[in-house]
């Protein structure tokens, strides 16, 4: 089955805890993106990639990284959680710029 | 500069009724919208997608009409069922530079009541 996989789906930690988010597609996609949402103001892109190696910022860059080793990876990394950083957060795939892009079932974090 | 909103964020309609979703986009070299629906403890699905070069489209159950003179998306669902309950989400495609955003309205809340 064609799908996006992110884990964990639900995390709380505390702040300044480094943590990671996985996701994983297996739809040989070569874009991928994370997106964060939040009450009243939607789904905002936090980074995108575009191809293995090849990765840069969105709309809300602060405090995330990212990489993009292998093509069907894109970790969500958060050096220094911070409790503005609380939020539901969504990965996404597509096979190119211009296609519909497929999400994954989301990751609720909650830092303390 | 670059927002896609709605015009209604809740709306209830009938099982079986007839229910419209419109959304308004700022970014007029926009050409490719796509209609998500969202439903609790679920990431964005896709319904269905239109390019800038269609007015209309159309899928099961479902239509979506693009004006591009207002900047006008609407998104028209036949027959109404209860798993039709959801938030609905237009979103611009922006793409640019081999980059892709999807910039996202705030979203409706579809009821279907019984």
């Amino acid at each position: 089955e064609a799908q996006v996989t992110q884990n964990p789906r639900y995390l709380i930690t505390v702040t300044g805890k480094k943590l990671t988010v996985t996701c994983s597609q297996n739809m040989n996609h070569e874009y991928m993106s994370w997106y964060r949402q939040d009450p009243g103001l939607g789904l905002r892109q936090i980074y995108y990639s575009m191809n293995v190696e090849v990765t840069d910022k969105g709309d809300v860059p602060e405090g995330y990284k990212v990489s993009r080793k292998e093509k069907r990876n894109f970790p969500l990394i958060l050096e220094s959680p911070s409790p503005n950083q609380t939020s539901l957060y969504f990965c996404a795939s597509s096979f190119s710029p211009n296609t519909e892009a497929f999400f994954g079932q989301g990751t609720r974090l909650t830092v303390v | 500069g670059e927002s896609v909103g709605l015009h209604l964020p809740t709306l209830s309609v009938q099982e079986g009724d007839n229910s419209i979703i419109n959304c308004a986009y700022s970014n007029s070299a926009s050409d490719y919208f796509i209609w998500y629906k969202q439903e609790s403890g679920k990431g964005p699905q896709f319904i269905i997608d239109i390019r800038s070069n269609m007015d209309k489209r159309q899928g099961q159950r479902v239509t979506v009409l693009l004006n591009k003179t207002v900047k006008h998306l609407s998104l028209q669902i036949a027959a109404t069922q209860p798993g039709d309950s959801a938030v609905y989400f237009c979103a611009e495609n922006i793409s640019g530079g081999g980059a892709q955003k999807l910039v996202f309205g705030q979203g409706t809340r579809l009821t279907i009541n019984p």
